[in-house]
């Protein structure tokens, strides 16, 4: 799998947009970029991911750069309750690769919403 | 809620013990991972089962072991515990072997 750069921390003012970036320049045609986070020590949660388009969902929008080095985790009002560790993965998806499902997950983005 | 359940929420052991960590996947999930996540390591994968079998392996000490039962529950067997061994143990699931997955609440083990 791919490796990921993403800055350590960010701050965010309360209702503003976050923008999170993720670099993943030796991606292949294959790999997928997902992104997860992590509140607190609970369980990782799934955000959103996608190949080659920009996707939305209803918790954030996931911009991929053309050459899809790079990719953008929006999450478009911040709340206090964003306040959480973001993941930036690069995965193969369907049933190729050898290490199927795994997850790499690096040190991901400490983002703080300020009140 | 993701619909992963794991039991027990915290486990406080001793060291030279064995434990079972216990995984429920959501309903219809083939595939169980098991992850560690420790101060010093970040999340981990450790092993991958789908329908029963083995898939894939990570960096899961020969203490440990894993299966995954006809009914799809899994269990994380973690044998003559050490200090080093005190972390969360999650568990996720995705319906097949490679799409998304739902991690569950985790379980926290304490070895003393």
């Amino acid at each position: 799998d791919a490796k990921t750069t993403q800055p350590p921390s960010m701050d965010c003012a309360e209702g503003r947009a976050a923008n999170l970036p993720c670099n993943h320049s030796t991606i292949s045609g294959n790999e997928y970029v997902y992104w997860y986070r992590q509140i607190h020590s609970q369980g990782p949660q799934y955000i959103i991911h996608g190949l080659k388009n920009n996707e939305t969902n209803e918790m954030a929008s996931l911009i991929i750069t053309e050459d899809r080095k790079s990719s953008t985790l929006i999450l478009p009002h911040a709340t206090l309750r964003d306040t959480a560790v973001y993941y930036c993965i690069v995965r193969v998806d369907g049933a190729g690769g050898t290490s199927y499902g795994k997850l790499t997950f690096g040190q991901g983005t400490i983002l703080t919403v300020h009140p | 809620d993701s619909g992963v359940t794991q039991t027990p929420k915290h486990l406080i052991t001793a060291t030279g013990q064995r434990v079972t960590l216990r995984c429920s996947p959501r309903s219809g999930d083939l595939s169980v991972y098991w992850y560690q996540q420790s101060l010093d390591q970040g999340l981990q994968f450790l092993i991958q089962y789908y329908n029963g079998e083995e898939r894939a392996k990570g960096n899961i000490l020969e203490r440990f072991s894993a299966q995954q039962f006809p009914d799809l529950h899994s269990e994380l067997n973690l044998s003559s515990l050490e200090l080093g061994d005190s972390a969360l143990y999650f568990c996720a699931s995705s319906p097949d072997r490679t799409d998304t997955q739902y991690f569950g609440p985790g379980t926290r083990l304490t070895v003393l």
